[in-house]
C-alpha cells in the first residue's frame, strides 16, 4: 500500500528534550517536506529536501533540524531550542518537475509539551 | 488530539444542499492551485487542482472555479453528505510546486 507513514501519532516532549518525528514514503518521490500546523493558521514550511543529502530551510526552521540520508526517509528533530513546539506536524512528498506539483501528505504527528 | 481548525470560519449546510467554500489567494504569479480536505486528527487529502490557464475544473461532485482578476478560488461540493464534514483549505504556488502557500481553512459542518 503506497503512501507516507508518519510516526508516532502522538508525542510528548519534556523541557530541554529533543524529540524526533519519523516520516517514510514508498512513493519514490524526490522531494519531501515538513510543515507545522497551528489552530486557525495555514500550514507553515519548516524544512524541505529536493534530493538525497540536500535540504533547505523553510519559513520557520529555527529550533528544528532534519536529515535526508535515504530517498524514502526524512526525519524531523524538534530541539530544545524550539520554545513553542506544541503543534500538529505534517510530512509531505511529491515528484519533482512541472506537472507534478501535487503534494501527498502523511497522517500527522501531534506533539505536546509535558 | 485535535489541533486543527479550532478557530476557523465555519460553513454549515443541510445534507443534500450544495456547498461553496471560498479562498482568496495572495500572489498574482501563482499558476497552480489545490484544494485539500482534512478530517480531524488526519493529514490533508487531495480533492481537486487547477492551473492558471483554466477557470473551471470539475471532478466527482466537486468543481473548482478560478477568478484570476480578483485572485479568488472557490470549491463547490454538490449534494453535500455527512462524510464531507471536515476542514477545507486551498494552496497556491507560483513555481511548479517548490513553495506552496496555504490558506487557513474553512470548517464545513453538514447538518442532518
Amino acid at each position: 500500500d503506497g503512501g507516507i507513514t508518519q510516526s508516532p501519532k502522538y508525542l510528548f516532549r519534556k523541557e530541554g528534550q529533543n524529540v524526533t518525528l519519523s516520516c517514510e514514503q514508498n512513493l519514490n518521490h524526490d522531494a519531501m517536506y515538513w510543515y507545522r500546523q497551528d489552530p486557525g493558521q495555514g500550514l507553515r514550511l519548516i524544512y524541505y529536501s529536493q534530493i538525497v543529502n540536500d535540504f533547505q530551510k523553510g519559513d520557520i526552521a529555527e529550533g528544528y533540524s532534519v536529515s535526508r540520508e535515504k530517498k524514502e526517509s526524512f526525519p524531523l528533530t524538534v530541539t530544545s531550542a524550539q520554545k513553542n513546539p506544541t503543534a500538529f506536524y505534517l510530512c509531505a512528498s511529491r515528484q519533482q518537475g512541472a506537472g507534478n506539483e501535487k503534494l501527498f501528505f502523511g497522517s500527522g504527528t501531534q506533539l505536546s509539551v509535558l | 488530539g485535535e489541533s486543527v481548525g479550532l478557530h476557523l470560519p465555519t460553513l454549515s449546510v443541510q445534507e443534500g444542499d450544495n456547498s461553496i467554500i471560498n479562498c482568496a489567494y495572495s500572489n498574482s504569479a501563482s499558476d497552480y492551485f489545490i484544494w485539500y480536505k482534512q478530517e480531524s486528527g488526519k493529514g490533508p487529502q487531495f480533492i481537486i487542482d487547477i492551473r492558471s490557464n483554466m477557470d473551471k475544473r470539475q471532478g466527482q461532485r466537486v468543481t473548482v472555479l478560478l477568478n484570476k482578476t480578483v485572485k479568488h478560488l472557490s470549491l463547490q461540493i454538490a449534494a453535500t453528505q455527512p462524510g464531507d464534514s471536515a476542514v477545507y483549505f486551498c494552496a497556491e504556488t507560483p513555481n511548479y510546486g517548490q513553495n506552496f502557500v496555504f490558506g487557513p481553512g474553512t470548517r464545513l459542518s453538514v447538518l442532518p
